[in-house]
C-alpha cells in the first residue's frame, strides 16, 4: 500500500530564517506531489505540483520554492521566511495523470509552521 | 464569484439529524467533485467522490447539480464521530492536472 511521509510536524522559526520541509512517498512510482497551504481561517491553497522529477509547476508567486531531487521525494524551501508564511503546509500525492484515481489527493499528516 | 464556496457554518446539530452541505463552483467545465473530511489540526481525508448521477455510502449521500454548478453532502443520522470540517474539492480546468480547488470548508459539530 502507498504511504506518504512528512516531516518535521511542528517548528517554529524566527522571521528571516530558512525553511525545509520535506515529504516522501512509498509504494507507488511516477507520483504526482503537491504543497498546500492551510492559513488560519482560510481554505487550501495550492503552492506547487509536480509530475516528474525537475518538474515544478507554481501556482502562487512567493518566496517559497520547491524542489523534486527523485521521483517519490518533494521539498518545500524558503530562503528567508514572513510572518505571513506561517500555516499547515500539507504535502499530498495523486496517481499519474488518465490512471484510475488521478484526481484524488491523499495528504501527509502535515507540517505546523508558526513565525516569530 | 469565487472558484469554490461553501457555507462555513458552524452547523451545530442534535446526534440522530440529518444534515446537509451546498458547495457552488465557477467553473462550468469542471469535471470531477469530491467531499473531504477535516479533523482538527489533521490532513483532509477522502470522503467521497461525487458522480454525476448521484452517489451513497452509508449514511453519506453526495449530489452533483451541473446546471446549477453545486454539489451537496447529505448526512443522515448524525454520529458524535460526524463532527469535523467537510471540504469541497472540484478540478477546476476540465481536467487539467494540478488544479484541484478546494472550499474553505464547513463545520459540522454534532452534539449528544
Amino acid at each position: 500500500s502507498q504511504t506518504i511521509h512528512q516531516w518535521p510536524a511542528t517548528l517554529v522559526q524566527p522571521v528571516g530564517s530558512p525553511l525545509s520541509l520535506e515529504c516522501t512517498v512509498e509504494g507507488t512510482s511516477n507520483p504526482n506531489l503537491y504543497w498546500y497551504r492551510q492559513a488560519a481561517g482560510r481554505g487550501l491553497q495550492l503552492l506547487f505540483y509536480s509530475v516528474g522529477i525537475g518538474q515544478i509547476s507554481s501556482e502562487v508567486p512567493q518566496n517559497l520554492s520547491a524542489s523534486r531531487p527523485q521521483d517519490r521525494q518533494f521539498i518545500l524551501s524558503s530562503k528567508k521566511l514572513l510572518l505571513s508564511d506561517s500555516g499547515f503546509y500539507l504535502c499530498a500525492w495523486t496517481r499519474l495523470w488518465g490512471t484510475a484515481g488521478a484526481n484524488v489527493l491523499t495528504f501527509g499528516a502535515g507540517s505546523r509552521l508558526t513565525v516569530l | 464569484r469565487k472558484e469554490v464556496e461553501q457555507d462555513p457554518g458552524p452547523f451545530n446539530v442534535p446526534e440522530g439529524a440529518t444534515v446537509a452541505f451546498n458547495c457552488t463552483y465557477s467553473n462550468s467545465a469542471s469535471q470531477s467533485f469530491f467531499w473531504y473530511r477535516q479533523d482538527c489540526r489533521k490532513e483532509p481525508k477522502l470522503l467521497m467522490s461525487v458522480y454525476s448521477s448521484g452517489n451513497e455510502d452509508g449514511r453519506f449521500t453526495a449530489q452533483l447539480n451541473r446546471a446549477s454548478q453545486y454539489i451537496s453532502l447529505l448526512i443522515r443520522d448524525s454520529k458524535l464521530s460526524d463532527s469535523a470540517t467537510y471540504l469541497c474539492v472540484v478540478n477546476m480546468r476540465g481536467g487539467s492536472q494540478g488544479n484541484l480547488i478546494f472550499g474553505k470548508g464547513t463545520k459540522l459539530s454534532v452534539k449528544p
